[in-house]
């Protein structure tokens, strides 16, 4: 009955290494998000999806990259991941995208991962 | 730029009231929100405030706004162990990019018994 859920939980890699994370809503939401969580807590937006298609793209290395396969589902995938990208990345969606409180953001639980 | 401030920590104790207080700087500013986020969980919608209202309450929780001053403050009445959390005040900007939201870095509420 999860709304939005992310995997893998917690990522412990090394640095240099590929890796994706990965996130599916089953609430028939359009819009899809990646948020990036730093140690300090502090919450910024990465990405934005509608129906498959790119909406935001914040100022992220092209390291990262984001991949929508269908509505249900946004992946992330990094390359030659570094120290700074430690965090907790944190997925969420909502029904249209549009910035009113009627399309609340529904958040995953989030991924830890960990560049050693 | 747009840009949303809090304070980091706040400590108080059980049945007392809680203030969380927040400043923005985009005077268009559409909706401004409250998030909660429990250890190791995501973040959950708690409540929301269009800009042209001044306060809005909702069981124990109240929100007030000086649109003036851009000052937003979440009052928790009766605080219980269980409102221990990262509270983030959040804005979203009329005519920005579609459903962005901008967040402050958070108030970490804790509750003492």
């Amino acid at each position: 009955d999860t709304a939005v859920s992310q995997t893998p939980k917690y990522l412990v890699t090394q640095m240099g290494n590929d890796k994706s994370i990965k996130c599916e809503q089953n609430l028939g939401h359009d819009t899809m998000y990646w948020y990036k969580q730093d140690s300090k807590k502090f919450l910024k937006i990465m990405f934005s999806y509608n129906n498959k298609e790119l909406i935001i793209n914040e100022t992220v290395p092209n390291r990262f990259s984001p991949k929508s396969p269908d509505k249900a589902h946004l992946n992330l995938h990094i390359n030659s991941l570094e120290l700074g990208d430690s965090a907790v990345y944190f997925c969420a969606s909502s029904p249209s995208g549009s910035p009113t409180p009627t399309d609340t953001q529904y958040f995953g639980p989030g991924t830890r991962l960990t560049v050693l | 730029g747009e840009d949303v401030e809090q304070s980091l920590f706040l400590s108080v104790r059980e049945g007392d009231s809680s203030v969380i207080n927040c400043t923005y700087t985009d005077s268009s500013s559409t909706y401004l929100y409250w998030y909660k986020q429990e250890p190791g969980a995501g973040l959950q919608l708690l409540t929301y405030i269009f800009s042209n209202m001044d306060m809005k309450q909702d069981q124990r929780l109240t929100v007030l706004l000086n649109k003036k001053d851009k000052h937003l403050s979440l009052r928790i009445a009766d605080t219980q162990t269980g409102d221990s959390a990262i509270y983030f005040c959040a804005e979203t900007i009329y005519g920005g990019s579609q459903g962005n939201l901008i967040f402050g870095k958070g108030t970490k509420l804790s509750v003492k018994p």
